[in-house]
């Protein structure tokens, strides 16, 4: 089975940095993805790591270290329209295909 | 390009009746998932389809089903529903290849059972 870990409730202020980190365990592991889950709203992709290292998108960058089993999204110039839950996800494979597996989610609240 | 659509998006039934819902994906998607979203429990991995085969099933009793046709679009069915199976329902389809690596979810079914 797979299990992800990520902290269930982050605040930060506007114009700031956050960082919210993930540690999972899975076999069959293919890369690390983020979604972004406004209430009401269906998950979006934001980034996806197959590979160690630093990915970059906007405001938004992803780092995966697969020896460590770990990775983060890091949102830069935070805006209040982050405020929003962020999951964590392993694509992994299992029998016949890779499906993707989520962890519980992180709420961050972006306070002015 | 259209979206994945879900049918319906809110659902009130009763204990031990049986529903069913619907999910388009995505034109030329033939990967659908299913997962089920609880406060506190994230999104939980239900089933895959391709090409009209399951291929993959999470850890969820029977009573959870599903189908693909051969248009992709995939139905899931859960029978004798119980107060538990309140949750929000989310389909995502993907394109094919290896390197598939972004899902693309639909709004969600909401299931409310009393």
């Amino acid at each position: 089975g797979q299990s992800l870990e990520q902290p269930s409730e982050v605040t930060a202020v506007e114009g700031a940095i956050v960082q919210i980190n993930c540690t999972y365990q899975t076999s069959g592991f293919y890369g690390l993805s983020w979604y972004q889950q406004h209430d009401g709203g269906a998950p979006t992709f934001l980034s996806y790591n197959g590979l160690d290292g630093l990915e970059e998108t906007g405001r938004f960058s992803s780092f995966l270290s697969r020896s460590d089993s770990y990775g983060y999204l890091l949102l830069q110039e935070l805006q209040m329209k982050d405020s929003a839950s962020y999951f964590c996800a392993v694509r992994a494979y299992q029998t016949g295909a890779n499906n993707l597996f989520f962890g519980t989610g992180t709420r961050l609240t972006v306070i002015p | 390009k259209a979206g994945v659509t879900q049918t319906p998006r809110y659902l009130i039934k009763t204990r031990g009746q049986q529903v069913t819902l619907s999910c388009s994906p995505i034109s030329g998607h033939r990967s659908v998932s299913w997962y089920q979203q609880t406060p506190g429990q994230g999104l939980q991995f239900l089933f895959e389809y391709f090409s009209e085969t399951q291929r993959n099933k999470g850890n969820f009793p029977g009573r959870f089903s599903g189908r693909q046709f051969s248009n992709s679009r995939s139905e899931m069915n859960v029978s004798t529903l119980e107060l538990g199976d309140s949750a929000l329902y989310l389909c995502a389809s993907s394109g094919t290849g290896s390197m598939n690596t972004e899902a693309f979810f639909g709004q969600g079914t909401r299931l409310t059972v009393v």
